[in-house]
């Protein structure tokens, strides 16, 4: 069974500075998908950035960028130019690739992180 | 992006009572979707995978027989908690992926349940 572990519960950060929220996974799979997501106060959960594992090259999406390192089992979010509304819980997660397996399209989940941005 | 929604955003009901949990793709078809369980500040938790058409799979130590889903058409999947319990108040999520697009899922803005 895949873990996911995210060991800093709760993050706070200056307006414009830049977080790492960082994210360890253990699986003995090859192929998989990475995510990181985020839950504002409303608790609507919004997909902040995938990474497919054979891909070698990180993801990045606007502000938001990851450092995963696959041989270490890594995951670590970037955050750059720290916004207000950036302030929410924020959770790595996990799904197999393979296709027709009975984990196929199952999300897990780390313990997430709060992330404070302060004005 | 994709819709999904979920009704009632809230509930209040007495122990004892079961109560139904709505959960819709808007404007795609979905024939699995995914029930998970969340407690304040904590993560969530997959409960079960609903299939349309087909039982549904639960999770080892998820009591099938308390909490019924059903997903009865390509959009619309319902999880129904039976004699529910105060330990049983939660936050309640369902997430849906488009057919064959199982890596980007698409959440619902959940159901806040609470059993007084």
């Amino acid at each position: 069974a895949q873990t996911v572990t995210q060991s800093q519960p709760e993050m706070s950060v200056q307006e414009a500075e830049t977080v790492t929220l960082s994210c360890t996974y253990d699986t003995s799979e090859n192929n998989y998908y990475l995510f990181w997501y985020k839950q504002p106060p409303s608790r609507q959960m919004i997909l902040v950035i995938r990474q497919e594992a054979y891909k070698q090259q990180n993801a990045t999406e606007n502000r938001f960028s990851v450092n995963f390192q696959k041989a270490a089992k890594s995951f670590s979010l970037k955050i750059s130019d720290s916004q207000l509304g950036d302030t929410a819980m924020y959770f790595c997660a996990f799904m197999t690739f393979h296709a027709g397996g009975t984990s196929y399209g199952k999300l897990t989940f780390g313990q997430g992180t709060i992330l404070t941005v302060h004005p | 992006g994709a819709v999904v929604s979920q009704h009632p955003s809230w509930v209040i009901c007495k122990s004892g009572t079961s109560v139904k949990i709505e959960c819709r793709s808007l404007d795609f078809q979905a024939t699995t979707m995914f029930w998970y369980r969340q407690f304040p500040k904590k993560s969530l938790m997959l409960m079960a995978t609903s299939n349309e058409g087909s039982k549904a799979t639960y999770e080892q130590g998820v009591e099938k027989d308390k909490f019924l889903i059903n997903h009865a058409s390509l959009t619309l999947s319902t999880l129904t908690v039976t004699s529910a319990h105060p330990e049983d108040s939660s936050f309640y999520i369902c997430s849906a992926p488009e057919v064959g697009q199982f890596y980007e899922q698409y959440f619902g803005p959940g159901t806040r349940l609470t059993v007084t």
